[in-house]
């Protein structure tokens, strides 16, 4: 039972366009989303996240947005660059700091030039 | 990922086998885990611990075994290495107080033949 959902496996976008990338989740008791991104043979690196207390948090070119109705949430990444190419995990976690986080299958983003 | 650092990172077992995979943090944070990363699928939760001395099974426990002596270690042990188990494996750390983000290793490639 997949309870946090990326449905699109990959994703391509022209630089300097707008990268939106999509994450559902299923447990009502996630209160603490995140996203993260990862290169190759690197861990993934800590985004952005936000807390179910609110619908939207930037940070510089990244902002997540969250539905807390649709349970759904997105990130999205203006303008995109090249360097942003990478797989974008999206996690949640039932409490207020990021433990236990359950994660999304992933999101392959590429910025063609 | 600077702060927390695994050892080895590649390694090849022959079934049966049992092995050591090192995490260390310095960043002093309370809570550490283990996660492993599966072709198509998120990282999904094998232990984690929340201070020295105290520790917890994730979604996918069974197979590893897992200790905390001190704040700065977490080891996971493979008593009898399965082909299943051949994986991506992540440390992480953080704090535990709201907020708080999970910042992960550079990860260990494992094979098991």
């Amino acid at each position: 039972d997949q309870q946090v959902k990326q449905n699109s496996p990959s994703l391509s976008v022209q630089e300097g366009r707008i990268s939106i990338l999509n994450c559902d989740y299923t447990n009502s008791m996630f209160d603490y989303f995140l996203w993260y991104k990862k290169y190759p043979a690197e861990g993934p690196t800590f985004l952005i996240s936000i807390s179910s207390i609110k619908d939207k948090n930037e940070d510089g070119r990244f902002t997540v947005f969250l539905n807390k109705s649709a349970k759904h949430l997105s990130l999205h990444i203006v303008p995109s660059q090249p360097g942003d190419s990478a797989v974008y995990f999206c996690a949640a976690s039932p409490g207020q700091g990021a433990q236990k986080l359950v994660f999304g299958q992933g999101t392959r983003l590429t910025i063609n030039p | 990922n600077a702060g927390v650092t695994q050892t080895p990172k590649f390694q090849v077992l022959k079934t049966g086998q049992s092995m050591t995979l090192q995490c260390a943090q310095d960043m002093n944070h309370e809570y550490m885990s283990w996660y492993r990363q599966d072709p198509g699928m998120g990282l999904r939760l094998i232990h984690y611990s929340v201070g020295a001395g105290i520790t917890d099974q994730g979604e996918v426990p069974n197979g590893y075994n897992v200790s905390r002596s001190t704040t700065e270690d977490f080891p996971l042990r493979l008593l009898s290495a399965a082909p299943s188990q051949t994986s991506v494996y992540f440390c992480a750390s953080s704090y535990t107080k709201s907020g708080n983000t999970i910042y992960f290793g550079e990860g260990s490639w494992l094979t098991v033949v």
